[in-house]
């Protein structure tokens, strides 16, 4: 079937990075877009952008400009996320999301504390 | 940034007929497709209409949206106890060049 299979979750301190993964399986992953969408505890939503695992075109959210790198991996029909300069508020469940909003991943726990 | 307006709460009785709205503008619901997802507490957001009113194999057809200018719907009818979640809509916009969510409405069955 077809399924989004994140990384476990990390725990970071303020100001250091973390690379969180999701592997497509059941499709033809550079058909479609992968998504990354995040969501603080008991908060909404928020996009934070995505990548053409095949023409490698890209965008991000202005929130996330110069700290965010979306990447994919076709040879292992796998996307990343990588997060800089961590902080706090950064402190959500992230999920990896193919383009249509249809497949979502289970999710990943990032928490970043001192 | 800006993103797409619901109403925060709200509730109904069983059995009766929910209808959640999302405001948005020309450069988002007014001009793309508005995706509906459900999410219950614990769970990643699941799919339930696209495209306006388009809606992926399994979901039920108590479920139906609709677009009127650039204020999006979704109806629900024969409202059972399951249906008790957050909703959330999502499209396009062309200003931002990014996708935009609403903040989600909390749907409360009585």
């Amino acid at each position: 079937q077809v399924q989004l299979v994140q990384s476990g979750a990390e725990v970071k301190k303020p100001g250091a990075s973390v690379k969180v993964s999701c592997r497509a399986s059941g499709y033809t992953f550079s058909t479609y877009d992968i998504n990354w969408v995040r969501q603080a505890s008991g908060q909404g939503l928020e996009w934070m952008g995505y990548r053409n695992p095949n023409s490698g075109n890209s965008a991000h959210a202005q929130n996330f400009q110069g700290r965010v790198t979306i990447t994919t991996d076709t040879s292992t029909s796998t996307a990343y996320l990588e997060l800089n300069s961590l902080r706090s508020e950064d402190t959500a469940v992230y999920y990896c999301v193919r383009e249509g909003l249809d497949v979502w991943g289970k999710g990943t726990t990032v928490t970043v504390s001192s | 940034q800006a993103g797409l307006t619901q109403p925060p709460s709200v509730s109904k009785d069983l059995g009766q007929t929910a209808t959640l709205t999302c405001t948005g503008n020309s450069n988002n619901i007014g001009n793309h497709g508005t995706a509906w997802l459900q999410q219950h507490q614990g769970h990643p957001p699941k799919l339930l209409s696209y495209r306006n009113n388009d809606r992926p194999s399994g979901i039920s057809e108590r479920f139906s949206a609709s677009r009127s200018g650039n204020t999006a719907s979704l109806t629900i009818t024969g409202l059972q106890p399951e249906d008790e979640a957050d909703y959330y809509c999502s499209t396009w916009d062309n200003s931002l060049s990014a996708v935009v969510f609403g903040g989600g409405t909390k749907l409360t069955v009585l």
